[in-house]
């Protein structure tokens, strides 16, 4: 397995246009997260599924952001007519969480960087 | 609510010196921290973690003690190499059942020079 991927690695949109990412974790992982980095800061945690379900969301996450996980393997993050606010580096990580509390460690992408203009 | 906070950089070092970063946190509930390393390029990678108070993790000769008393994980090395220069995240994760999604602090960069 070659650990997490996302696509694209760069995307630069048009202000008001829609985009769509994509996360594959890697593969026997049950829980998936989305965390968004801007320039200079830590990264800040966007939503989390387990298996398909999207069973938490931050405030960060405005009503023009939508995250799937259909089948519980790969994720796409979607940002509807996006802003300049919204460029930023977006990190999926994936781990596997067997029964109550217990969990690997998180793998990391290297990330999709959007800019918005 | 949980928060990180590490000490700014950019910290520039010569090779074979010590480097420290600091880092404090505050958390509601018991958490476990994390060193994330980023280096040049390349996605985030756990460095190392400790689970407990008085637990030292250590990885790569990078070490860090969990000081509960001080609310503190501060990451050591007693000799840096230039392949060491990255950017370092410390980071908190109050474990639950339904996700361990992780607080991370604002990063330090860190440049070694030969």
């Amino acid at each position: 397995d070659t650990g997490v991927s996302q696509d694209p690695r760069h995307k630069i949109t048009k202000r008001g246009q829609n985009v769509t990412f994509r996360c594959d974790p890697i593969s026997e992982h049950n829980r998936l997260y989305w965390y968004r980095q801007t320039l200079g800061q830590g990264p800040e945690f966007l939503t989390y599924f387990q298996n398909e379900a999207q069973l938490e969301k931050s405030r960060l996450l405005s009503d023009r952001f939508s995250a799937e996980r259909p089948k519980g393997s790969f994720s796409t993050l979607e940002i509807q007519r996006t802003e300049q606010g919204d460029s930023a580096m977006y990190l999926c990580a994936s781990s596997l969480g067997s029964g109550g509390t217990r969990e690997t460690e998180a793998f990391f992408g290297q990330g999709t960087r959007l800019t918005v203009v | 609510g949980n928060s990180v906070t590490q000490m700014e950089g950019p910290v520039t070092l010569s090779e074979e010196a010590f480097l420290t970063i600091n880092c404090t946190y505050t958390a509601t509930g018991y958490p476990s921290l994390f060193w994330y390393v980023q280096y040049p390029g390349e996605g985030l990678q756990l460095l190392l973690k400790a689970t407990k108070a008085d637990d030292k993790g250590s990885n790569k000769g990078f070490e860090a003690t969990y000081r509960k008393e001080t609310t503190s994980f501060h990451l050591e090395k007693g000799s840096v190499q230039v392949s060491d220069s990255a950017v370092y995240f410390c980071a908190l994760s109050v474990i639950k059942a339904a996700g361990n999604k992780l607080t991370f602090g604002g990063g330090t960069r860190v440049l070694v020079k030969p």
